[in-house]
Protein backbone atom coordinates (compact mmCIF):
# COMPACT_ATOMS: atom_id res chain seq x y z
CA UNK A 1 0.00 0.00 0.00
CA UNK A 2 1.29 3.64 -0.65
CA UNK A 3 2.12 5.58 2.52
CA UNK A 4 1.65 9.16 2.74
CA UNK A 5 3.46 10.42 5.96
CA UNK A 6 2.46 13.58 7.54
CA UNK A 7 4.61 13.66 10.56
CA UNK A 8 2.84 16.16 12.79
CA UNK A 9 -1.10 15.68 13.26
CA UNK A 10 -1.83 18.44 15.28
CA UNK A 11 0.49 21.42 15.64
CA UNK A 12 0.09 24.94 18.03
CA UNK A 13 2.04 28.08 16.76
CA UNK A 14 2.41 31.26 18.15
CA UNK A 15 2.02 34.02 15.73
CA UNK A 16 5.35 35.13 13.80
CA UNK A 17 6.91 31.69 14.20
CA UNK A 18 8.31 29.73 11.80
CA UNK A 19 6.35 25.82 10.81
CA UNK A 20 7.30 22.68 9.50
CA UNK A 21 5.13 20.84 8.22
CA UNK A 22 7.01 17.07 6.75
CA UNK A 23 5.59 14.78 4.38
CA UNK A 24 7.18 11.50 3.54
CA UNK A 25 6.03 9.13 0.83
CA UNK A 26 7.42 5.65 0.38
CA UNK A 27 6.16 4.92 -3.46
CA UNK A 28 9.28 6.72 -5.09
CA UNK A 29 6.96 9.15 -6.58
CA UNK A 30 7.69 11.88 -8.50
CA UNK A 31 4.83 14.45 -7.80
CA UNK A 32 4.43 15.96 -4.24
CA UNK A 33 1.74 17.87 -3.57
CA UNK A 34 0.66 20.43 -0.54
CA UNK A 35 -3.06 21.35 0.07
CA UNK A 36 -4.68 23.25 2.47
CA UNK A 37 -7.95 22.43 3.31
CA UNK A 38 -10.74 24.72 5.12
CA UNK A 39 -14.66 24.33 5.67
CA UNK A 40 -16.46 26.08 2.62
CA UNK A 41 -13.70 26.31 0.71
CA UNK A 42 -12.69 22.88 -0.42
CA UNK A 43 -8.68 21.52 -1.35
CA UNK A 44 -6.75 24.51 -2.57
CA UNK A 45 -3.46 23.81 -4.16
CA UNK A 46 -0.40 25.75 -2.13
CA UNK A 47 2.41 24.08 -3.82
CA UNK A 48 3.39 21.11 -6.22
CA UNK A 49 6.99 19.70 -6.77
CA UNK A 50 7.32 17.54 -9.69
CA UNK A 51 10.93 16.50 -9.28
CA UNK A 52 13.58 16.90 -6.74
CA UNK A 53 14.27 20.74 -5.98
CA UNK A 54 11.69 21.59 -8.67
CA UNK A 55 8.35 23.27 -7.83
CA UNK A 56 5.49 25.21 -9.19
CA UNK A 57 3.01 27.35 -7.29
CA UNK A 58 -0.66 26.38 -6.95
CA UNK A 59 -3.55 28.71 -6.37
CA UNK A 60 -2.49 29.92 -2.77
CA UNK A 61 1.36 29.83 -2.82
CA UNK A 62 1.47 33.35 -1.11
CA UNK A 63 2.60 32.96 2.94
CA UNK A 64 4.34 29.89 2.53
CA UNK A 65 7.53 28.33 0.57
CA UNK A 66 8.50 24.55 0.25
CA UNK A 67 11.44 22.34 -0.07
CA UNK A 68 11.98 18.86 -1.64
CA UNK A 69 15.52 18.15 -1.26
CA UNK A 70 15.34 14.56 -1.59
CA UNK A 71 12.77 12.57 -3.80
CA UNK A 72 10.54 11.21 -1.08
CA UNK A 73 10.44 14.54 1.29
CA UNK A 74 8.33 17.57 0.75
CA UNK A 75 8.08 20.18 3.68
CA UNK A 76 6.11 22.86 3.59
CA UNK A 77 7.28 26.07 5.49
CA UNK A 78 5.00 29.02 6.79
CA UNK A 79 8.21 31.53 7.11
CA UNK A 80 5.92 33.90 9.65
CA UNK A 81 3.10 32.22 10.58
CA UNK A 82 -0.38 34.21 11.42
CA UNK A 83 -3.77 33.25 12.45
CA UNK A 84 -5.39 33.03 9.01
CA UNK A 85 -2.98 30.51 8.33
CA UNK A 86 -4.61 28.28 10.81
CA UNK A 87 -6.23 24.97 8.30
CA UNK A 88 -5.75 21.75 7.96
CA UNK A 89 -2.63 20.94 5.44
CA UNK A 90 -2.98 17.83 3.25
CA UNK A 91 0.15 16.38 1.55
CA UNK A 92 -0.02 14.24 -1.72
CA UNK A 93 2.01 11.96 -4.00
CA UNK A 94 1.77 10.74 -7.20
CA UNK A 95 3.73 9.25 -9.92
CA UNK A 96 4.71 11.11 -12.83
CA UNK A 97 2.07 10.62 -16.11
CA UNK A 98 -1.67 12.10 -16.59
CA UNK A 99 -3.99 10.57 -14.21
CA UNK A 100 -5.91 9.11 -17.15
CA UNK A 101 -2.70 6.54 -17.68
CA UNK A 102 -3.87 5.05 -14.51
CA UNK A 103 -2.24 7.33 -11.97
CA UNK A 104 -3.66 8.19 -8.93
CA UNK A 105 -3.20 10.79 -6.23
CA UNK A 106 -2.14 9.62 -2.94
CA UNK A 107 -3.35 11.81 0.21
CA UNK A 108 -2.03 11.71 4.11
CA UNK A 109 -3.82 12.16 6.95
CA UNK A 110 -3.25 15.83 7.32
CA UNK A 111 -1.99 18.32 9.38
CA UNK A 112 -3.78 20.03 11.73
CA UNK A 113 -2.06 23.64 12.50
CA UNK A 114 -3.53 26.26 14.93
CA UNK A 115 -1.40 29.64 14.68
CA UNK A 116 -2.42 31.46 17.87
CA UNK B 1 -10.41 27.57 -15.56
CA UNK B 2 -11.42 24.65 -15.50
CA UNK B 3 -14.21 24.35 -12.19
CA UNK B 4 -16.33 22.08 -9.96
CA UNK B 5 -19.49 23.01 -8.35
CA UNK B 6 -21.06 21.14 -5.62
CA UNK B 7 -24.08 22.52 -4.68
CA UNK B 8 -25.00 20.93 -1.44
CA UNK B 9 -22.68 21.40 2.22
CA UNK B 10 -24.61 19.47 4.17
CA UNK B 11 -26.65 16.23 3.01
CA UNK B 12 -28.45 14.16 5.82
CA UNK B 13 -29.70 10.60 4.80
CA UNK B 14 -31.49 7.11 6.37
CA UNK B 15 -29.08 4.28 6.53
CA UNK B 16 -30.59 2.22 3.69
CA UNK B 17 -32.15 5.14 1.91
CA UNK B 18 -30.57 5.91 -1.62
CA UNK B 19 -27.94 8.51 -1.93
CA UNK B 20 -27.34 11.34 -4.59
CA UNK B 21 -24.46 14.19 -4.44
CA UNK B 22 -24.32 16.69 -7.11
CA UNK B 23 -21.77 17.86 -9.17
CA UNK B 24 -21.51 20.32 -12.10
CA UNK B 25 -18.56 20.95 -13.62
CA UNK B 26 -17.51 23.63 -16.08
CA UNK B 27 -15.21 23.34 -19.08
CA UNK B 28 -15.40 23.73 -22.15
CA UNK B 29 -13.65 20.14 -23.58
CA UNK B 30 -14.23 16.84 -22.14
CA UNK B 31 -12.86 17.01 -18.39
CA UNK B 32 -11.64 14.46 -16.47
CA UNK B 33 -13.47 13.93 -13.31
CA UNK B 34 -13.55 12.54 -9.73
CA UNK B 35 -15.28 11.81 -6.41
CA UNK B 36 -13.16 11.95 -3.50
CA UNK B 37 -14.24 10.49 -0.24
CA UNK B 38 -12.48 12.28 3.71
CA UNK B 39 -13.49 10.31 6.31
CA UNK B 40 -13.43 11.79 9.68
CA UNK B 41 -9.37 12.54 10.46
CA UNK B 42 -8.54 10.74 7.17
CA UNK B 43 -7.07 11.97 3.88
CA UNK B 44 -8.81 11.79 0.79
CA UNK B 45 -9.43 8.13 -0.77
CA UNK B 46 -10.38 7.73 -4.43
CA UNK B 47 -13.68 6.69 -5.28
CA UNK B 48 -13.57 7.03 -8.87
CA UNK B 49 -12.83 8.51 -11.43
CA UNK B 50 -14.25 9.27 -15.09
CA UNK B 51 -11.89 10.05 -18.20
CA UNK B 52 -13.85 8.81 -21.79
CA UNK B 53 -16.03 5.99 -22.71
CA UNK B 54 -18.92 4.85 -20.82
CA UNK B 55 -20.78 7.06 -18.93
CA UNK B 56 -21.57 5.52 -15.83
CA UNK B 57 -18.49 4.90 -13.81
CA UNK B 58 -18.78 2.24 -10.83
CA UNK B 59 -16.34 2.94 -8.17
CA UNK B 60 -15.50 1.05 -4.64
CA UNK B 61 -17.84 1.07 -1.88
CA UNK B 62 -20.64 0.36 -3.99
CA UNK B 63 -20.61 3.84 -5.48
CA UNK B 64 -21.46 5.09 -9.09
CA UNK B 65 -21.20 8.23 -11.26
CA UNK B 66 -23.00 9.29 -14.56
CA UNK B 67 -21.37 11.58 -16.45
CA UNK B 68 -23.83 13.63 -18.18
CA UNK B 69 -22.79 16.32 -20.61
CA UNK B 70 -26.07 17.73 -21.49
CA UNK B 71 -26.42 19.07 -17.92
CA UNK B 72 -22.43 19.20 -17.17
CA UNK B 73 -23.23 16.85 -14.40
CA UNK B 74 -20.79 14.01 -12.81
CA UNK B 75 -23.24 12.92 -9.71
CA UNK B 76 -22.64 10.50 -7.44
CA UNK B 77 -24.72 7.55 -6.03
CA UNK B 78 -25.05 4.72 -3.98
CA UNK B 79 -28.64 2.80 -3.53
CA UNK B 80 -28.75 2.23 -0.13
CA UNK B 81 -26.17 3.94 2.63
CA UNK B 82 -24.56 2.40 5.48
CA UNK B 83 -23.80 4.39 8.71
CA UNK B 84 -19.52 3.87 7.82
CA UNK B 85 -20.42 6.10 4.60
CA UNK B 86 -20.81 9.16 6.54
CA UNK B 87 -18.11 11.51 5.35
CA UNK B 88 -17.20 14.56 3.35
CA UNK B 89 -17.39 13.90 -0.16
CA UNK B 90 -15.32 15.30 -2.66
CA UNK B 91 -15.96 16.23 -6.87
CA UNK B 92 -12.84 17.27 -8.43
CA UNK B 93 -11.66 18.10 -11.87
CA UNK B 94 -8.71 18.53 -14.24
CA UNK B 95 -8.38 18.74 -17.73
CA UNK B 96 -6.65 16.39 -20.24
CA UNK B 97 -5.64 14.98 -16.95
CA UNK B 98 -2.78 16.94 -15.58
CA UNK B 99 -1.90 16.05 -11.86
CA UNK B 100 -2.94 19.79 -10.45
CA UNK B 101 -6.67 18.86 -9.98
CA UNK B 102 -9.47 21.43 -8.75
CA UNK B 103 -12.02 20.34 -5.99
CA UNK B 104 -15.19 21.10 -5.29
CA UNK B 105 -15.94 22.62 -1.55
CA UNK B 106 -17.77 19.45 -0.72
CA UNK B 107 -20.38 17.72 0.51
CA UNK B 108 -20.84 16.37 4.11
CA UNK B 109 -23.04 13.21 4.18
CA UNK B 110 -24.94 12.51 7.75
CA UNK B 111 -26.34 9.40 8.64
CA UNK B 112 -28.95 8.72 10.66
CA UNK B 113 -30.62 5.37 11.68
Amino acid sequence: DVKVTQSSRYLVKRTGEKVFLECVQDMDHENMFWYRQDPGLGLRLIYFSYDVKMKEKGDIPEGYSVSREKKERFSLILESASTNQTSMYLCASSAQGELSSGNTIYFGEGSWLTVV
Amino acid sequence: AQSVTQPDIHITVSEGASLELRCNYSYGATPYLFWYVQSPGQGLQLLLKYFSGDTLVQGIKGFEAEFKRSQSSFNLRKPSVHWSDAAEYFCATTPGGYQKVTFGIGTKLQVIP
